[in-house]
């Protein structure tokens, strides 16, 4: 198969501090992986593409000194969400593509519920 | 970019029945999956399709690549089936998927 995880399932913090979230791709490598973002009763939306050993390509909008991604090794990419506030309160997604399995089919984390009070 | 749309946005239906949800993309695509959602934020996987047609158990799912629409059958809807199925579609696989909006779909008893 192709897992992919995230940790935490749930965060909850001050105004103020920063949070890292892990996608990790389980049973397989990914070179590349892509973060999502999800308000309440909306789509998914994409973040940022994170590609290992080189800079994220992040979508206008989003504020890359803010959202900091790595992507250190290819089973492991980090969201750190800096200075957070209210506003970045959201459900993260990430997910992975898992080349050696010939189709072009994308795997999802479970997500990760970020409240910021 | 690719587009995605998604009809109806919500539907509300009785256990036992059936339904057809859709989906429309502007471009070629590689990469065509549908998802469920459920309750708790996790996108479960239901099928990979860029093209053709599926079945797995109560669903199937077939895309006509030429008319760029995938449709997502339910038959014999149950109460768990409840949830939002999104279509996403991408040029390929290490290409960002683009989600519709969604459909919310509601089965009662």
């Amino acid at each position: 198969g192709a897992v992919v995880s995230q940790h935490p399932s749930w965060v909850i913090c001050k105004s103020g501090t920063s949070v890292k979230i892990e996608c990790r791709s389980l049973d397989f490598q990914a070179t590349t992986m892509f973060w999502y973002r999800q308000f309440p009763k909306q789509s998914l939306m994409l973040m940022a593409t994170s590609n290992e050993g080189s800079k994220a390509t992040y979508e206008q909008g989003v504020e890359k000194d803010k959202f900091l991604i790595n992507h250190a090794s290819l089973t492991l990419s980090t969201l750190t969400v800096t200075s957070a506030h209210p506003e970045d309160s959201s459900f993260y997604i990430c997910s992975a593509f898992n080349p050696g399995q010939g189709v072009e089919t994308q795997y999802f984390g479970p997500g990760t519920r970020l409240l910021v009070l | 970019g690719i587009q995605v749309e998604q009809s109806p946005p919500d539907l509300i239906l009785q256990e036992g029945a059936n339904s057809t949800l859709r989906c429309n993309f502007s471009d070629s695509v590689n990469n065509l999956q549908w998802f469920h959602q459920n309750p708790w934020g996790q996108l479960i996987n239901l099928f990979y399709i860029p093209s053709g047609t599926k079945q797995n158990g109560r669903l199937s799912a077939t895309t006509v690549a030429t008319e760029r629409y995938s449709l997502l059958y339910i038959s014999s809807s149950q109460t768990t089936d409840s949830g939002v199925y999104f279509c996403a579609a991408s040029l390929s696989g290490n290409t960002p998927l683009v989600f519709g909006k969604g459909t919310r779909l509601s089965v009662i008893a």
